[in-house]
């Protein structure tokens, strides 16, 4: 089946720097590759949409100077928050559409959590 | 934005069967509607998608009526490893964006 991976799997930074993270589709070609947030005991929130070779379309609140999206690759897309807060503590999420998917199913990676001291 | 609801919460005893139910009052014409499972600190993992009537996996069943505002998830004979927090997924008819559910927190007896 379609694999997914996020590394890290986990980050702890000092408030002010910046972390990237980067999502891969190992066995397949992702056409459009999503960026989730979810804060603890509450729904994954969609906070951007990034196609291969065009810039990510944001979602209404979401800063696209600090949550850069870079997918350069069908394989690979990188999502960096810059100069990062105690707020931007959360888990990552990326997941893509591609491959021998139906309808609108997405593969999910296994998230990052993001710990900012 | 209309929301895209769950319960928050459901109990069960292994061997029973759980239903759980989303209501998508404002989905997509076209958009299927998918269910995932989510452990702590892990990604989603999909479990079953459809579109209009039923739909049956090996893990799982879904339910969506005609006029396709609500879907149920059916789990037959439930067990503890089944303790996690399910969360439909549908298009919302307004905004053309996929939504999440509320998620549903399933706790899991012996």
């Amino acid at each position: 089946g379609a694999v997914v991976s996020q590394h890290p799997s986990r980050v702890i930074c000092k408030s002010g720097t910046s972390v990237k993270i980067e999502c891969r589709s190992l066995d397949f070609q992702a056409t459009t590759m999503f960026w989730y947030r979810q804060f603890p005991k509450q729904s994954l929130m969609l906070m951007a949409t990034s196609n291969e070779g065009s810039k990510a379309t944001y979602e209404q609140g979401v800063e696209k100077d600090k949550f850069l999206i870079n997918h350069a690759s069908l394989t690979l897309s990188t999502l960096t928050v810059t100069s990062a807060h105690p707020e931007d503590s959360s888990f990552y999420i990326c997941s893509a559409i591609g491959g021998r998917a139906e309808g609108n199913e997405q593969f999910f990676g296994p998230g990052t959590r993001l710990t900012v001291l | 934005l209309a929301k895209t609801t769950q319960p928050i919460s459901m109990d069960s005893y292994e061997g029973q069967e759980v239903n759980i139910t989303c209501s998508h009052n404002n989905i997509a014409t076209n958009d299927y509607i998918t269910w995932y499972q989510q452990f702590p600190s892990q990604g989603p993992r999909f479990i079953i998608q459809g579109y209009k009537t039923k739909v049956t996996n090996e893990v799982a069943s879904l339910f969506i009526p005609a006029d396709r505002k609500s879907s149920t998830l059916s789990l037959p004979r439930v067990s503890l490893s089944d303790t996690a927090v399910y969360y439909c997924l549908v298009g919302d008819g307004v905004t053309d964006k996929l939504i999440f559910g509320t998620g549903t927190r399933l706790q899991v007896f012996p």
